[in-house]
């Protein structure tokens, strides 16, 4: 069984303070990636990062970065400095080689107020 | 961004007359799906399809049927309404025999009413 979990149901910060969305996952399989989508109040999804499952490096994009880490099944998100548009709902979803769908979390509600 | 349309974008139905939402890709992408985004629920899936004419069940698929008989259009079709079917539902597509590229991507969504 695979099962995506974002404890974090909303989250509150205020413009640039840094934020961390937590995901854990649950997989029986070796081979997996990883996703996170950002849905901003227009209500589009759009796809932020891919992460293989043999590959755990660590990833920077500007103010976004993604930890990683097998042994606490965990791929985490921090935004740094935070800005008002970053104000979204953000999934983190599951692929594995045993399904052909993308296994979602219930989202975590983020609201950056000025 | 990826060529994904969806049409309707909005739609209000009455209980017991059937619908049908279609999705169509210009990316050639063989992969489709059906999602449907409920608060509380995330987004869960109803079917999808990996190839003309292959189709499959997802984790919410009762109500619902699918037909794909081009490359481009994934059709979903409520036989008939119900009040639980209100919803936004999602069109995905995916390339997954590019070992390297797994992520979907997403339509703008349709928000179906039932009433």
């Amino acid at each position: 069984a695979q099962k995506v979990t974002q404890a974090q149901t909303e989250i509150s910060v205020v413009e640039k303070e840094d934020v961390t969305l937590d995901c854990v996952y649950e997989t029986r399989d070796t081979t997996y990636y990883l996703f996170w989508y950002k849905q901003p109040p227009s209500g589009e999804l759009v796809f932020l990062i891919r992460r293989n499952s043999f590959d755990e490096q660590n990833e920077i994009s500007g103010r976004y970065s993604w930890n990683f880490q097998k042994s606490t099944s965990s791929f985490n998100f921090t935004i740094t400095a935070s800005q008002v548009v970053d104000s979204a709902v953000y999934f983190c979803a599951l692929f594995s080689n045993s399904g052909y769908a993308l296994n979602f979390g219930k989202g975590t509600s983020l609201l950056v107020t000025p | 961004d990826a060529g994904i349309t969806q049409s309707p974008r909005h739609k209000v139905t009455e209980t017991g007359t059937p619908v049908t939402l279609r999705c169509h890709q210009t990316e050639n992408h063989r992969y489709m799906y059906w999602y449907r985004q409920d608060p509380g629920h995330g987004l869960r899936l109803i079917h999808y399809s990996y190839g003309v004419k292959d189709t499959d069940k997802g984790e919410v698929s009762d109500g619902y049927s699918v037909s794909r008989s081009k490359t481009e259009d994934f059709l979903l079709t409520l036989e008939s309404a119900t009040s639980s079917q209100t919803s936004v539902y999602f069109c995905a597509i995916s390339e997954v025999a590019r070992r390297s590229s797994y992520e979907q991507y997403f339509g703008p969504g349709t928000r179906l009413t039932v009433t």
